[in-house]
């Protein structure tokens, strides 16, 4: 059974920093991992896909990475802002005839102007 | 604009009471997908749809019924039988087949005492 993780659970930093959040999943018979923001009380905004065939994707100060034969993604924050706090998510979306992700619990992120 | 609605934003029941939550997508997307999300646990499939008029369900589906009776919709029904309804729901589209990434709505939180 497909199994993720995300670590650490929540993350403070000054605003500026570089920061890496980590993801990690148990089996790597995937088609892709999705990482998503999600704002209290809102829903999943999308922030990157990465297929299984890609090793990493990058949109604006947002790049993640994928090593599917060791189960890990990472997404890393350059220049932190204050906008950047909510909570991360990723989900694997698991090979065979089953449509659905499966997601880790997320890492909460603050940024501290 | 092209999106995905859900409505209500917060919706109160009373125990032993049928409640239907709309989703509503213009994407053209011919997927849709009903998740849960409980605090300090990811996100669990309830439903998904890959096509009008057809259906499966995920992890979680007793206490649940769909219907998918247009593209554009996926009403999902919390009923009486669900032991503990309390949580926030949300809905999702994508493009059919395992590439795609999904697509979320604001949600719809529901207390049910």
């Amino acid at each position: 059974k497909q199994e993720v993780t995300q670590i650490p659970a929540a993350l403070s930093v000054p605003e500026g920093e570089n920061l890496v959040l980590n993801c990690s999943f148990t089996d790597s018979a995937i088609y892709n991992l999705q990482w998503f923001r999600q704002d209290p009380g809102k829903g999943l905004t999308s922030l990157l896909l990465i297929q299984s065939s890609q090793r990493e994707q990058t949109s604006g100060r947002l790049n993640a990475s994928l090593d599917k034969s060791s189960g890990r993604s990472t997404l890393y924050i350059a220049a932190s802002q204050p906008g950047d706090s909510a909570t991360y998510l990723c989900a694997v979306r698991p090979l065979g005839g089953f449509q659905k992700l499966v997601f880790g619990t997320g890492t909460r992120l603050l940024v501290s102007p | 604009d092209g999106g995905i609605t859900q409505s209500p934003k917060y919706l109160f029941r009373k125990e032993g009471q049928n409640v239907t939550l709309s989703c509503e997508q213009n994407l053209n997307h011919d997927a849709m997908y009903w998740y849960r999300q409980d605090p300090g646990q990811g996100l669990r499939l309830i439903y998904y749809s890959q096509i009008v008029n057809d259906f499966q369900k995920g992890d979680i589906a007793e206490g649940y019924s769909v219907s998918r009776e247009k593209k554009e919709s996926f009403p999902l029904t919390v009923t009486s039988a669900q032991k503990n309804p309390t949580a926030f729901y949300l809905c999702a589209s994508s493009m059919s087949g395992q590439s795609y990434e999904q697509y979320f709505g604001p949600g719809t939180r529901l207390t049910v005492t």
